[in-house]
């Protein structure tokens, strides 16, 4: 079965800083795609960015950026130039190619410090 | 942009009853998911309901729970007969398509917290 595992309930980073949000997951499928979402307080999660795990480069969105080590089963979030509106909680997700479901890591609560 | 809304955002209930948790999905999307996060627990894939039928379903999703598009606009999850262990958030989402699941990928709403007292 597949699992997805954030190890990190909480990180704080100073605004302008760099965070690494750190996500592991467990499959022995080859066709997958992994996902970062955000929640900020009260409001729905949106998409940060998405990886296709056949794709080697590294996905980046902006100030948002992945490190994807497929061997190692790990999807890190790494966020330059962070901002207050980037607290949040920030979970991690898999979803296997042909199924409807994505699974979810328990989430990082991102705060950031002015 | 749009957003799939939920409603209620907080709803309490005494056990044994029924509840229903709506929501209104993106409006040219096909695909409707739910989930659910009980609290410092992972978010959980509850089923996935497509063209009115349920496309996907979890272990968690027992004759207990059943999902409805009573209309074009609204998706709902009935709870039959709450249990305390009901209580978490239960999340909606949606998707225009579930083909390539990564490039289609899945709106969620803000949540419903249920509380099961």
């Amino acid at each position: 079965a597949q699992t997805v595992t954030q190890s990190q309930p909480e990180m704080s980073v100073q605004e302008a800083e760099t965070v690494t949000l750190s996500c592991t997951y467990d499959t022995s499928e080859s066709d997958y795609y992994l996902f970062w979402y955000k929640q900020p307080p009260s409001r729905q999660m949106i998409l940060v960015i998405r990886q296709e795990a056949y794709k080697q480069q590294n996905a980046t969105e902006n100030r948002f950026s992945v490190n994807f080590q497929k061997a190692a089963k790990s999807f890190s979030l790494k966020i330059s130039d962070s901002q207050l509106g980037d607290a949040a909680m920030y979970f991690c997700a898999y979803a296997l190619s042909g199924t409807y479901k994505y699974i979810f890591g328990t989430g990082t609560r991102l705060k950031v410090l002015a | 942009e749009p957003e799939v809304t939920q409603t209620p955002s907080h709803q309490v209930t005494q056990m044994g009853q029924e509840v229903i948790l709506r929501c209104v999905p993106i409006s040219n999307h096909l695909y409707f998911y739910w989930y659910r996060q009980i609290l410092g627990q992972k978010v959980e894939f509850l089923v996935s309901f497509y063209n009115n039928e349920i496309s996907e379903k979890s272990e968690i999703f027992d004759d207990q729970f059943s999902v409805e598009r009573p209309d074009g606009s609204n998706f709902t999850l009935k709870i039959r007969s709450t249990k305390l262990e009901d209580s978490a958030m239960y999340f909606c989402a949606s998707s225009r398509s579930q083909k390539q699941i990564g490039k289609n990928i899945q709106y969620f709403g803000a949540g419903t917290r249920l509380s099961v007292l």
